[in-house]
Formats: structure tokens, sequence, C-alpha cells
């Protein structure tokens, strides 16, 4: 089992440009989520997924887009990077819910942006 | 809004030493709160807590949680270099959208040989 893996590891971008950040699980979990984490903030949960083909905003959705259309896999999209979206984003998966087994719940190792 | 406040945001100790780490929460709808490791890259799961009053263990790791007072402890004994790491808090709760996690922002703690 790989567990939770994310491509890339580490990107550098202009503003304005897009990319896609690809969040890939082999647990079978229904739920998928995206984070991101900033230097005295803690994580922020952008989007989340509770099966496929559906997805809901988090706490930080502007700026962002994400697709589910395989069990296995959570896209996070840039349309128009800013440099406020410099940023580690995590993704994670879970088994049940965050309200009922949230210990559930497997990280990815992460993808550093910088947006210049 | 939910709030989790961690105590302290840094901590340097040397090996042998009892650390305490707090975190202290409001939240509405509180379902539970968990503790994580995170060393260079994703946090890692310790402990999940529901109950006040019942201390959880894992060897020198322990937690407890005080649902009256809302905060929570983590305890480790005799530290080691290996425990250098940031320590995540993040408290469960069930809203109008949904259930969510809630993350403190960490302590950082460096153990020195």
């Amino acid at each position: 089992n790989a567990g939770v893996t994310q491509t890339p590891k580490f990107r550098v971008l202009k503003t304005g440009q897009s990319m896609t950040l690809l969040c890939a699980q082999d647990m079978n979990h229904e739920y998928m989520y995206w984070y991101r984490q900033d230097p005295g903030m803690g994580l922020r949960l952008i989007h989340y997924s509770v099966g496929e083909g559906t997805t809901a905003k988090g706490e930080v959705p502007d700026g962002y887009n994400v697709s589910r259309l395989k069990k296995q896999n959570f896209l996070l999209g840039l349309e128009s990077a800013a440099p406020s979206q410099t940023s580690v984003y995590f993704c994670a998966s879970s088994e049940r819910g965050l309200a009922e087994r949230p210990d559930t719940q497997y990280f990815g190792p992460g993808t550093r942006l910088t947006v210049l | 809004e939910d709030k989790v406040v961690q105590s302290p945001l840094s901590l340097v100790v040397h090996e042998g030493d009892t650390v305490t780490l707090n975190c202290s929460y409001e939240v509405t709808n509180f379902r539970s709160l968990l503790w994580y490791k995170q060393e260079k890259k994703a946090p890692t799961f310790l402990f999940m807590l529901t109950s006040s009053g019942i201390e959880k263990k894992s060897g020198r790791l322990s937690s407890i949680l005080d649902k009256k007072e809302l905060f929570s402890i983590l305890n480790i004994t005799a530290t080691q270099t290996g425990d250098s790491a940031v320590y995540l808090c993040a408290v469960g709760s069930l809203t109008a959208s949904g259930s969510r996690l809630t993350f403190g922002e960490g302590t950082q703690l460096t153990v020195n040989p």
C-alpha cells in the first residue's frame, strides 16, 4: 500500500500561471481533503469530497477548484496563481467522516508551492 | 468562529526532560480532539480523545482531555532527540455544512542531546 501520494513534490509558478496538484490514495477511502499549511496558521481545509463525483468547500476555498472523477484521485486546481497561494499543500483521505472517525484520516507527504 | 490555541509555540529541552504541551479550544458541537506529530512531512496521528478525564497512553506519550475547561495536554516523558517535531492539536466538530477539523498552529519541540 502506498497510502496517500501527491504529485508534484515541489513547484514554482509565476503569478497568473495555472497548475493542478494530484492526490491519489489506494485505501479505497470515500473521503478526501485538501489542506494548506502556512507558518503560524496551522492546517486549513480548502475543499473536500465525500465520495466519487462530489466536492464541497472548506474553510479557504477561494482561488481553488477541485474534481473527484475517480474515487482514488482528488485534484486541486489553481487557475490563476497568486503569491498568497504560496504554501505547503497536504492531501488527506479517510475511511469515515471527520465527525465520526477523524482518526482514520491519513495525510500525503505534501507539495511545496511557491508563487513568484 | 471555531478556535484552537496551542502553547507554547516553541520549546527547547534536553534529552530526558519531561514536557507538557497545551491545547485549548472554543468550538461549537465538539466531537473529538486529536494530537498529531509532524516531522518534515505529513502529520501522523497520535491520539484521539472524546471523553473527559480518560488518559490515553502510548509509550512515553500520554494525553488527557478536560471538556469542562476546554483543554487538553500532551505529556512526553524521558524525551529523546527523535521526539523533535511540531505537535499539532485538532478539534473535530459538526457544523451546518458538515464535519470539520480545526487545527491549532502547533508547538515546535526541539530535544537537544
